[in-house]
C-alpha cells in the first residue's frame, strides 16, 4: 500500500541554521500538507499546498518557511534560521481528490523530529 | 473562530470496559468530523469519519450538532486500542484540518 515517506527521521541542528525537510506524498493525491507537532501540544496545522502553490497557510508559516515541490514527487519545507522553539515533530501529509471533491482523508508521512540546540 | 476541544488528557479503562473519548467543536460553517489514531511508534491514521457513519474496530461516533460534539464510543475495550486519539474538524476553506489536543487511551488488562 502506497505510503507517505519522509526524511530525514531525525535531524539535529544549531540555532540559525537552514534545514529541509522533504517528504514523498502519495504518487495520485493532489494536497499536500506540512503539520508540526511540539512536544505535548497539539498537532498544528502549518500549509497546505495545491496545483504547485500554497492554498493555505497558518500564522506560524512565517517568511521564515518555504514549501516547494522541486520535481513531480518530493515536497519540501525549508525552515531558514532555525530558533529553539522551532523543535518539533513535523509531520508531512497527503490527500487526494476523488469526483472532484475533498474526502478529507489525510496520509500521514511518520515525520520528521527537529531539534534545535 | 473554528476550535477542537478534547477535555482529557488520559483516560484509562481496564480491559471489556465501555469507552467514550470526548469531542466538542466550534465551527460555524458545516462541520465535518474525522477521528484520527496514532498507535505506538506508528504513523497518524484515520480511523472514522462522520459523513461515512461506520463502525472501525468497533468504535462508532455520531455527529450531535445540538451539543457540537462528535464523541467516539466502544462498547468493550481493548487492550490494543490503547493508543493516542485525535479529534479532528474539516475546514472547507483551505482544504484543512484543525485538530484537538489529543486523548490518550490506556486499556489495563
Amino acid at each position: 500500500e502506497p505510503e507517505v515517506t519522509q526524511t530525514p527521521s531525525h535531524q539535529v541542528t544549531q540555532m540559525g541554521q537552514e534545514v529541509i525537510l522533504r517528504c514523498v506524498p502519495i504518487s495520485n493525491h493532489l494536497y499536500f500538507y506540512w503539520y508540526r507537532q511540539i512536544l505535548g501540544q497539539k498537532v498544528e496545522f502549518l500549509v497546505s499546498f495545491y496545483n504547485n502553490e500554497i492554498s493555505e497557510k497558518s500564522e506560524i508559516f512565517d517568511d521564515q518557511f518555504s514549501v516547494e515541490r522541486p520535481d513531480g514527487s518530493n515536497f519540501t519545507l525549508k525552515i531558514r534560521s532555525t530558533k529553539l522553539e522551532d523543535s518539533a515533530m513535523y509531520f508531512c501529509a497527503s490527500s487526494e481528490s476523488t469526483s472532484g471533491q475533498y474526502t478529507g482523508e489525510l496520509f500521514f508521512g511518520e515525520g520528521s523530529r527537529l531539534t534545535v540546540l | 473562530a473554528q476550535r477542537v476541544t478534547q477535555p482529557e488528557k488520559l483516560l484509562s479503562v481496564f480491559k471489556g470496559a465501555p469507552v467514550e473519548l470526548k469531542c466538542n467543536y466550534s465551527y460555524s460553517g458545516s462541520p465535518e468530523l474525522f477521528w484520527y489514531v496514532q498507535y505506538s511508534r506508528q504513523r497518524l491514521q484515520l480511523l472514522l469519519r462522520h459523513i461515512s457513519r461506520e463502525s472501525i474496530k468497533g468504535f462508532t461516533a455520531d455527529l450531535n450538532k445540538g451539543e457540537t460534539s462528535f464523541h467516539l464510543k466502544k462498547p468493550f475495550a481493548q487492550e490494543e486500542d490503547s493508543a493516542m486519539y485525535y479529534c479532528a474538524l474539516h475546514l472547507e476553506y483551505g482544504n484543512k484540518l484543525v485538530f484537538g489536543a489529543g486523548t490518550i487511551l490506556r486499556v489495563k488488562s
